[in-house]
């Protein structure tokens, strides 16, 4: 069964610190693997898209990892800005039809001041 | 412009009820989605247009009902509404037909069934 699994669920870092999100999936056969973000009342806005040849990738301060071997993945935040709390969902596709995408619950990251 | 607009964003209704969600994209797009995403944040797909096709998760009650007038449009219609309804809806598009391709998502609406 394909799974995509989060972690930490939330966590509450102070602004100006840097963080690392996990996913770990068994998602097969693999095509990509997207980090979206969540805004509170907000739908989620992609940061990036990474295929299987892509170790790492990065949209301002969030580098994304990629290894395929171990079916891992995290997002790194660099220096956190207040603007950065919300819901991270890793997303991982198997390519094929419309419904080949499988959907992590999500990491939900407060910046304190 | 917003890219992929749906209204209304917020619904409340009583049970048993008929409503609809509106989604409009202006990205020119070809395909377009509804998911829902529950109290525990999961994103599910329910339905994918494309090209007058229609892909339906089987696990969608079929009180749900997506409607297409024209490829930007793909309005959501729900009948007999239960509580368990209640949930976040959001439609996305896509160039792409196959989960390879960049999803855009709306703002979502939160409909709420008393």
């Amino acid at each position: 069964k394909n799974q995509v699994e989060q972690s930490p669920q939330s966590l509450i870092i102070l602004e100006g610190k840097n963080c690392t999100l996990q996913c770990n999936y068994t998602v097969s056969p693999f095509s990509n693997l997207r980090w979206y973000k969540q805004d509170t009342g907000r739908g989620p806005v992609s940061l990036t898209i990474m295929t299987f040849s892509e170790n790492t990738k990065s949209n301002g301060r969030y580098t994304a990892t990629l290894d395929a071997d171990t079916k891992q993945s995290s997002l790194h935040i660099t220096a956190s800005q207040l603007s950065d709390s919300a819901s991270y969902i890793c997303v991982v596709s198997h390519g094929g039809g419309a419904d080949g995408l499988t959907f992590g619950k999500g990491t939900h990251l407060i910046i304190q001041p | 412009d917003t890219a992929v607009s749906q209204t209304p964003k917020y619904l409340v209704t009583q049970m048993g009820n008929d409503k609809s969600i509106k989604c409009e994209q202006n990205l020119g797009h070809d395909t377009m989605y509804w998911y829902k995403q529950d109290s525990k944040k999961f994103l599910k797909i329910m339905f994918s247009y494309n090209n007058k096709e229609l892909i339906i998760n089987e696990t969608v009650p079929n009180r749900f009902s997506p409607k297409s007038p024209d490829k930007a449009h793909l309005n959501l219609h729900i009948n007999s509404l239960e509580l368990g309804d209640s949930a976040v809806y959001f439609c996305a598009s896509s160039q792409n037909p196959t989960s390879s391709g960049e999803l855009f998502f709306g703002e979502g609406s939160r409909l709420t069934v008393l």
